[in-house]
């Protein structure tokens, strides 16, 4: 079965400091890989997604970054956090389209969260 | 480019009152999902509607999809406390490949006043 692991679970980092977070995914090849924000009370804002190792797409302009230095591996970072970096940082992977089985629906499954806070 | 908004933002409803939300999005979508997050989770799938009027039922909840395929519903019956939550829809917009743009609506956050 697949399972994806994010972590830390919470963090706590001064203004200015540096960001890593990483997200694998496990069970599966090839997925598309994605990043989003939510700040408290709000709904879901897509930062990046990955169709490939190297690949990578940004939503919206921001002081964050992605890399994906491996199949199952999607990171992160940022190189000096902002106060309005803070939120709840969502991985989730998805199936290629046209993907044979149960899994083909584009269904996008999301890890546990990172909850930062920038103070 | 493409937007999902939903309605209502919040609602609070007494147990076993019904609850529906609305989701309308700017585009045609190709298909339209559902997603649960639990107060301090992360979404769950609930369900996915393809085609145009398609209406799905688990348990509870009636999920559908208007003719258009730019809006949907999910109404659950005889809520329970359990049903709590933020409720996403996330309409499938164009496709490239093997990737197809998912656009998460703004949510309605559930509360069940026992």
């Amino acid at each position: 079965s697949q399972t994806i692991h994010q972590w830390p679970a919470t963090l706590v980092q001064p203004v200015g400091s540096p960001l890593s977070l990483e997200c694998t995914v496990e069970g599966t090849s090839n997925p598309n890989l994605y990043w989003y924000r939510q700040a408290a009370g709000r709904g879901l804002q897509l930062l990046f997604y990955s169709v490939g190792i190297g690949q990578i797409s940004s939503e919206v302009p921001q002081n964050l970054s992605a890399s994906r230095p491996q199949d199952r591996q999607f990171i992160l970072s940022s190189k000096k956090l902002l106060l309005s970096d803070s939120g709840f940082y969502l991985c989730a992977w998805s199936s290629k389209l046209g993907t044979s089985g149960s899994l083909a629906k584009n269904i996008q499954y999301f890890g546990a969260g990172t909850r930062l806070s920038v103070l | 480019g493409q937007q999902v908004m939903q309605i209502p933002q919040y609602q609070h409803v007494q147990e076993g009152e019904d609850f529906t939300t609305y989701c309308n999005s700017s585009t045609t979508l190709s298909n339209i999902q559902w997603y649960k997050q639990r107060p301090g989770g992360h979404p769950v799938f609930l369900i996915q509607l393809v085609k145009s009027g398609e209406v799905k039922k688990q348990k509870r909840l009636t999920f559908q999809f208007g003719e258009a395929k730019k809006n949907s519903s999910l109404h659950i019956t005889a809520t329970q406390t359990t049903d709590v939550g933020t409720y996403f829809c996330a309409g499938g917009g164009p496709r490239a490949g093997g990737y197809q743009k998912v656009t998460f609506g703004t949510g309605t956050k559930l509360q069940v006043i026992p």
